[in-house]
């Protein structure tokens, strides 16, 4: 069975500070892999996805990932973040086979200091 | 204006009560997701639908149960064998071939 480990619960940082949030997972087969945000009050939605291909992927905001096959992580990065992304971040990930259904980490609180 | 709607937004109920969460999608999708989050737990799967008049229990599908009548419609109702309901619900979307999901708004259930 899948699993999704984020060691970070909560985060908190000083804007302009770089974020790199820690994704992890656990299966045998190939992986798609996500990042969802959800901003307070506001609906979950997604930040980026990886199906294939290049592993650095750039979603929304600034926010990128980058796939490593050979440690089973997904971390997401962004350089500078910003009071606005103060919200909880969750990773998700779904086998490459079959019908998708998605495994999602416990999340992390990120919360950005003016 | 595509989308999920959750209705309601915070929902009240009395111990032993059976309940019922709406979810309605106008994308055309697909497959439709219930998912439980509570804090610290991240998102856990209770039910999900890949077509009309089929659906699959999830990971925690005890003291729940769905329909799936329609495309657009997926509600969830929570039962009083669920023995801890009060949590924020969400519903998803996605369409067969396109694996990333959609999610609505949610509803937060508290049971009294």
């Amino acid at each position: 069975a899948q699993s999704v480990s984020q060691h970070n619960h909560h985060v908190i940082l000083s804007e302009a500070a770089s974020l790199e949030l820690g994704c992890n997972y656990s299966y045998g087969g190939t992986v798609n892999l996500f990042w969802y945000v959800q901003y307070p009050g506001q609906h979950l939605q997604l930040l980026l996805k990886y199906f294939s291909g290049d592993p650095l992927v750039k979603g929304i905001k600034g926010f990128e990932a980058e796939f490593i096959k050979s440690k089973f992580s997904f971390n997401l990065r962004k350089p500078s973040v910003q009071w606005s992304d103060t919200a909880e971040y969750f990773c998700a990930v779904g086998a490459n086979t079959g019908f998708q259904k998605l495994v999602f980490g416990t999340g992390t609180r990120l919360l950005v200091s003016p | 204006d595509g989308g999920i709607t959750q209705s309601p937004k915070y929902l009240f109920r009395k111990e032993g009560q059976n309940v019922t969460l709406s979810c309605e999608q106008n994308l055309n999708h697909d497959a439709m997701y219930w998912y439980r989050q509570d804090p610290g737990q991240g998102l856990r799967l209770i039910y999900y639908s890949q077509i009309v008049n089929d659906f699959q229990k999830g990971d925690i599908a005890e003291g729940y149960s769905v329909s799936r009548e329609k495309k657009e419609s997926f509600p969830l109702t929570v039962t009083s064998a669920q023995k801890n309901p009060t949590a924020f619900y969400l519903c998803a979307s996605s369409q067969d071939r396109e694996i990333t999901q959609y999610f609505g708004p949610g509803t937060r259930l508290t049971v009294l």
